[in-house]
């Protein structure tokens, strides 16, 4: 069965800093990967996705995420976090039982001045 | 403005009301879902419908009642809730049922209902 892992439920980092928010996946079959943002108050907003194209994926806001099938891992970086990036953070892969996406747990991202 | 809109964004209820929570997307999307999303776990699917079809009852209490009239509307009726079933309820759409696949979903904003 399908399953994400997001290690790490709250990272905090300073303004200007590098962003890395950790995703491992588990999938029987070759998978479909995405990373979803969360505002406060809000739904969840598509960052970016790999659908077995190029291996590195830029999203939007200066986000970009790497598959990298041996280490089952699709991380998110940001060379330089901004304090609008404070959000939730939502790793999900393809697969579910109705073609449904199975999100991981989240991680909070603060960003201290 | 994401193109999927959820009505009421907060909602407080008794544990004897009965309410609705309504979703409406124009984005031409045929496939329709609820998810509820509480604190500190991973997001949970609902229900699914695929035009106008459903196709998933996530083992679901009966007190959650969905109703998909058209492939642009979707409801989520609630009787006698529980206080444990407070959280923020997500509408999700996506282009067919193997939309997620390739383009992901569009959420709304979320509904966030409080049971007291």
């Amino acid at each position: 069965a399908q399953s994400v892992t997001q290690l790490g439920s709250h990272v905090s980092v300073s303004e200007g800093a590098l962003v890395l928010l950790r995703c491992n996946y588990s999938s029987s079959v070759p998978p479909y990967l995405f990373w979803y943002v969360q505002y406060p108050n809000q739904g969840l907003q598509l960052l970016l996705k790999y659908t077995s194209a190029a291996t590195l994926v830029k999203g939007i806001n200066g986000f970009e995420a790497e598959f990298k099938k041996s280490e089952t891992s699709f991380h998110l970086t940001k060379p330089s976090a901004h304090m609008s990036d404070a959000a939730e953070y939502f790793c999900a892969v393809s697969g579910g039982s109705q073609g449904n996406l199975i999100f991981g747990k989240g991680t909070k991202l603060s960003v201290k001045p | 403005e994401t193109g999927v809109t959820q009505t009421p964004r907060h909602l407080v209820m008794g544990m004897t009301n009965k309410k609705s929570l309504k979703c409406e997307q124009h984005l031409g999307h045929n496939a329709m879902y609820w998810y509820k999303q509480s604190a500190k776990k991973p997001l949970e699917l609902m229900f699914v419908y695929n035009f106008k079809e459903q196709t998933e009852n996530n083992s679901v209490p009966s007190r959650f009642s969905p109703e998909c009239p058209n492939s642009s509307h979707l409801f989520l009726h609630l009787h006698t809730l529980q206080p444990e079933d407070s959280a923020l309820y997500l509408c999700a759409s996506s282009q067919g049922i193997l939309g997620p696949f390739n383009y992901g979903y569009t959420f709304g904003s979320g509904t966030r209902l409080t049971v007291v």
